[in-house]
């Protein structure tokens, strides 16, 4: 079953505002969150990833929020651009094991 | 620095042909993994491979298979091709197991199965 879910599917944004996207796990053995965008044609690559020692984590416009006892974590994207839309995916994973990845929202940032 | 390459970038099959994919990683790079996407079950881990031997393996049927050579290349085949296998197959390597070391990704193969 999914172990990673991610909301909302799809999101539409002005430019210069805010992007905000969810997600819930379950396993409390993850200790890894790392949130990957993905535009069309490409491969994923990594943005921001976050460990459950910190409750934040900020680059540039993108801050990844943590909230360990909700079992839940997210992605803002500050000041959206349209170059920042894309397909975004969360992802949860145990130490040394593979990825669990949340199945994607598609962000469009309208000029 | 060359990033992953995948090939082919696309490919057409039949039901119960097989398919062979390649992947070779970063230069450097002695991990790799495997991944299946498809716009309904999203990016699912198919197996991972480090200095040759498979260490991860996710729930996926035995006709998904791979291997890894010596100088870290990848392959995976897909035996007895079914429908629901038309997908987009992406590679990632990352310079060792761990996890927290970064994932990079190839531009995928896309494979449509007829």
């Amino acid at each position: 079953q999914q172990q990673v879910k991610q909301s909302p599917q799809s999101l539409i944004v002005q430019k210069g505002g805010i992007s905000i996207i969810n997600c819930a796990y379950e396993n409390t053995a993850f200790d890894y969150f790392p949130w990957y965008q993905q535009f069309p044609g490409k491969g994923p690559a990594l943005l921001i990833a976050i460990r459950p020692d910190v409750s934040e984590k900020k680059e540039g416009r993108f801050t990844i929020s943590f909230n360990k006892s909700a079992k839940q974590f997210s992605l803002h994207i500050m000041d959206s651009q349209p170059g920042d839309s894309a397909t975004y995916f969360c992802a949860a994973a145990i130490s040394g094991y593979a990825l669990n990845f949340g199945k994607g929202t598609s962000l469009l940032v309208t000029p | 620095k060359a990033g992953v390459t995948q090939t082919p970038r696309y490919l057409i099959k039949t039901r119960g042909q097989q398919v062979t994919l390649s992947c070779s990683p970063i230069s450097g790079h002695r991990s790799v993994s495997w991944y299946q996407q498809t716009p309904g079950q999203g990016l699912q881990f198919l197996f991972e491979y480090f200095s040759e031997t498979q260490r991860n393996k996710g729930n996926f049927p035995g006709r998904f298979s791979g291997r890894q050579f010596s100088n870290s290349r990848s392959e995976m085949n897909v035996s007895t091709l079914e429908l629901g296998d038309s997908a987009l197959y992406l590679c990632a390597s990352r310079v060792r197991g761990e996890t927290y070391n970064e994932q990079f990704f190839g531009p995928g193969t896309r494979l449509t199965v007829l």
